[in-house]
């Protein structure tokens, strides 16, 4: 089945640690996104990438990292800069262009210990 | 900022009685899209708005575009148990990524 895999479901990290969180889309989708949803919230935009080995800042991108080295992946890395990164975190896919629309991960949720 | 607002925050409605949010966009929008996530769950794509003023239907969901494309509705008819989860608009800015609203969670009580 096409779709797009996110991994860990949840994880637990002391503070200062880095941690890295997958994300793998089988669907020949271009563009690839993470969001984060804090509870009771909306989808605020991290980073997105248009293209392998190009990606663009969201609205939140501090304290965040990621790479798209291959089409298919689009790892996000927390890093301990980030100064509240207790969330639920979403992956996204889609092809490039006006029309189409988004396809999401199951989503990891990340606990800041 | 670009900002997309969307009103009421929740909603509770008894089962069978009809349900609406509204979004509404600081800029105007390429096209606009509405999402439904259930709880625990993560956002699945509904539906697709691009012309000025469209209306779409699906079953007892009524969409609809203004005709600035700023605004946008989702309207709920007889609403069910399954209608339950939170319905997010996402309007589609600098033709490259969405903006999404803060959603409006819907609970039906039966």
């Amino acid at each position: 089945d096409g779709g797009i895999t996110q991994s860990p479901k949840y994880l637990f990290r002391k503070e200062g640690q880095n941690v890295t969180l997958s994300c793998e889309q089988n669907l020949n989708h271009d563009a690839m996104y993470w969001y984060r949803q804090d509870p009771g919230q909306g989808l605020r935009l991290i980073y997105y990438s248009q293209i392998v080995n190009d990606f663009q800042k969201g609205d939140i991108a501090e304290g965040y990292s990621v790479s798209r080295e291959k089409k298919e992946s689009f790892p996000l890395t927390v890093t301990s800069a980030q100064k509240n990164p207790t969330a639920f975190y979403l992956c996204a896919s889609r092809r490039t262009g006006l029309t189409g629309e988004l396809f999401f991960g199951e989503g990891s949720r990340l606990t800041v210990l | 900022g670009q900002q997309v607002m969307q009103i009421p925050q929740y909603q509770h409605v008894q089962e069978g009685e009809d349900f609406t949010t509204y979004c509404n966009s600081s800029t105007t929008l390429s096209n606009i899209q509405w999402y439904k996530q259930r709880p625990g769950g993560h956002p699945v794509f509904l539906i697709q708005l691009v012309k000025s003023g469209e209306v779409k239907k699906q079953k007892r969901l009524t969409f609809q575009f203004g005709e600035a494309k700023k605004n946008s509705s989702l309207h709920i008819t007889a609403t069910q148990t399954t209608d339950v989860g939170t319905y997010f608009c996402a309007g589609f800015m600098n033709g490259q990524n969405f903006v999404f609203g803060p959603g409006t969670r819907l609970s039906v009580l039966p």
